[in-house]
């Protein structure tokens, strides 16, 4: 089994819907991450989070939101999506003492 | 703040041939470097990481590359490339006190028989 999942793996929404993106992972690290990806820039991070109570802006943070309900889990939102949101998602795990970061399949999303 | 740049958004080689993607990077404080490879449809897996220690690092599937701080580079580079080896390469860079990790914009590697 897979150590980080992403659920929906492709999702088409319209513009000015709620869409919530959601990663598990059963590595037991305390670190995640949301990044999308855009061709010819590389990954960006969106948000990330060291533990359950601690929620931080990544480079890329504005129209998204995250919730991290559990050590295990961590939900990236877009609360009225728009078409340059379209890419594709990838979250990511780490632990505190090791900077590699561990990446879900990823998420494509398409935004009409 | 730091951040990676990747030259050449596009190499093919030669099956057999050398493979060498280059990687500079810019950091105020020493840096954490990696190589991820995404093969399509895809996460991105670690190939090779610097962390401290030897400046040449070995990686997975042949390929490895080396820190050079008077550089600032972290080229990576494969003595012989094969049809398996055609993906999109990322190089990141990440300062040792957190895990702020930044991305280059990736190079595509193409592998012609």
């Amino acid at each position: 089994d897979a150590d980080v999942t992403q659920t929906p793996r492709n999702r088409i929404t319209k513009t000015g819907k709620r869409i919530m993106l959601e990663c598990s992972q059963t590595k037991g690290h305390d670190r995640m991450y949301w990044y999308r990806q855009d061709p010819g820039l590389g990954l960006r991070l969106i948000y990330y989070s060291f533990d359950v109570k601690d929620i931080n802006k990544g480079e890329i943070s504005d129209g998204y939101s995250v919730s991290r309900q559990a050590q295990a889990k961590f939900s990236l939102s877009l609360e009225s999506a728009i078409p340059n949101q379209t890419a594709l998602y990838f979250c990511a795990t780490s632990g505190p003492l090791d900077n590699e970061q561990f990446f879900g399949p990823g998420t494509r999303l398409t935004v009409l | 703040a730091q951040s990676v740049t990747q030259l050449g958004s596009h190499v093919s080689v030669s099956e057999g041939a050398l493979v060498l993607l280059r990687c500079n990077y810019s950091s105020s404080v020493p840096p954490y470097l990696f190589w991820y490879v995404q093969y399509p449809n895809q996460g991105l897996q670690l190939l090779l990481k610097y962390t401290t220690g030897a400046t040449l690092v070995k990686g997975i599937n042949g390929f490895e590359a080396e820190f050079k701080k008077s550089e600032t580079s972290f080229h990576l580079t494969k003595p012989s490339a094969h049809m398996s080896d055609a993906a999109e390469y990322f190089c990141a860079v990440t300062p040792r006190a957190n895990n702020d990790m930044r991305f280059g914009a990736g190079t595509r590697l193409t592998v012609k028989p």
